[in-house]
């Protein structure tokens, strides 16, 4: 166990609606890292945030969005959900910005898009 | 897209053998990581091995890094059924703000009891 916490485990959405995923940090971490893992294949980045401002954003279109939280929590919101959205969302935290740092990963949320 | 390339995709062998997976990736980086993950959940961090180092060691498992081929591999020693897993590399890039991962596509390793 890592410590770090996704909510819900699993949702299935219908296409067009849109979709909160939550994740709460390993205590003492400051920066989360949201990344989608599609069926069969390794994860993708998606965005980053240190201190509750976004550092580095993959190839995502603008309908995925996120936040981090004053207790370094983080929400990704996903708009006008498309088929291929279903995937693992997983979220890592870890201590700073540093290359070297290990992220800790949740155990992920699994949305499936009708 | 993803950086890097896994191979093999698929390796099945007998509880006590050793695996070895390679992973090859494009640009320069700070670092490369291997994580493994069960069953499609979260991935738990193995070893980190630095741009300026060749060979890394931690209890059965040994990396090893080759930036001029742009290439790593993993070693798991006296494999158990329990290693089971799909694994990763990741890398770090050089230019890349903060501590983004750039994954490959990943090995599934299967360890026959």
């Amino acid at each position: 166990e890592t410590g770090v916490t996704q909510s819900p485990t699993h949702l299935i959405k219908t296409r067009g609606q849109q979709v909160t995923l939550r994740c709460s940090s390993q205590s003492g971490h400051n920066t989360v890292s949201w990344y989608q893992q599609a069926l069969g294949q390794g994860p993708q980045f998606i965005f980053q945030y240190y201190r509750e401002e976004e550092n580095g954003r993959g190839n995502f279109p603008p309908r995925f969005s996120g936040l981090q939280f004053p207790n370094y929590s983080s929400e990704l919101n996903v708009n006008a959900l498309e088929l291929d959205d279903s995937a693992l969302y997983l979220c890592a935290s870890s201590v700073g910005l540093a290359r070297r740092e290990t992220q800790y990963f949740g155990p992920g949320t699994r949305l499936l898009v009708l | 897209s993803q950086q890097g390339e896994e191979d093999p995709q698929a390796l099945s062998i007998q509880e006590g053998e050793n695996a070895t997976m390679n992973c090859s990736y494009k640009t320069s980086i700070n670092n490369l990581q291997w994580y493994r993950q069960n069953s499609g959940r979260g991935l738990v961090h193995l070893i980190l091995i630095r741009s300026n180092e060749r060979e890394k060691h931690s209890g059965r498992l040994r990396v090893t890094l080759d930036t001029s081929k742009k290439s790593s591999s993993l070693l798991i020693t006296a494999s158990r059924a329990a290693d089971t897993a799909s694994y990763f590399c990741a890398t770090v890039g050089v230019e890349t703000s903060g501590s983004r991962l750039t994954f490959g596509e990943g090995t599934q390793l299967t360890v026959n009891p």
